[in-house]
């Protein structure tokens, strides 16, 4: 089966500090891709970054990058110069290519930029 | 230019009722997605459609009846609805089938039932 924990269901920083957050997952498939997704107080789901299992080079967007550690099966996010827009829930997801073809999500991270 | 969209945003019922979401999506993707959003925030799929063909069934209640009537459109009946079913539905869309392909989320429609 297809899992995905997050372990930190809150987390604050401070506006321009860094934060990272946690994500680990399981997956018997060797073809999968990890995201993360952003839903601010708006409820808009937003996809943050992603990454395919096969790279290794990290993927980064500006502020935002992620440590992709494959035999640990981690994948945490950084958030750079934290912004008071960055307040949202986190969610870490996992879609398992030739598997069960769907995307799995964590139980979020909320996490609060504080001025 | 809303990508993907739901109506209606907010939907008050009482039990037993039945209700329909709407989704649309103008990316002219061919998969699209049903998800629930417990009050935990927590996020699961319900169904995905491919070419209106449906791919994923999860173990959802046969309450929940999923229809496409085209690739843009996947609409969402609920019977007979029960406090449990009180969440936020999301839709989204999605180039196609493969795991690379970013999901595309509606804004999402909050059900309460009373």
């Amino acid at each position: 089966a297809q899992t995905v924990t997050q372990s930190q269901p809150e987390m604050s920083v401070q506006e321009a500090e860094t934060v990272t957050l946690s994500c680990t997952y399981d997956t018997s498939e060797s073809n999968y891709y990890l995201f993360w997704y952003k839903q601010p107080p708006s409820r808009q789901m937003i996809l943050v970054i992603r990454q395919e299992a096969y790279k290794q080079q990290n993927a980064t967007e500006n502020r935002f990058s992620v440590n992709f550690q494959k035999a640990a099966k981690s994948f945490s996010l950084k958030i750079s110069d934290s912004q008071l827009g960055d307040t949202a829930m986190y969610f870490c997801a996992s879609f398992s290519q030739g598997g069960s073809e769907k995307l799995v999500f964590g139980k979020g991270t909320k996490l609060t930029v504080n001025p | 230019d809303t990508a993907v969209s739901q109506t209606p945003k907010y939907l008050v019922t009482q039990m037993g009722n039945d209700k329909s979401i709407k989704c649309e999506q103008n990316l002219g993707h061919d998969t699209m997605y049903w998800y629930k959003q417990d009050s935990k925030k927590f996020l699961k799929i319900m169904f995905s459609y491919n070419n209106k063909e449906l791919i994923i069934n999860e173990t959802v209640p046969n309450r929940f009846s999923p229809k496409s009537p085209d690739k843009a459109h996947l609409n969402l009946h609920i019977n007979s609805l029960e406090l449990g079913d009180s969440a936020v539905y999301f839709c989204a869309s999605s180039p196609g089938l493969a795991g690379a392909n970013e999901q595309f989320f509606g804004p999402g429609t909050r059900l309460t039932v009373l």
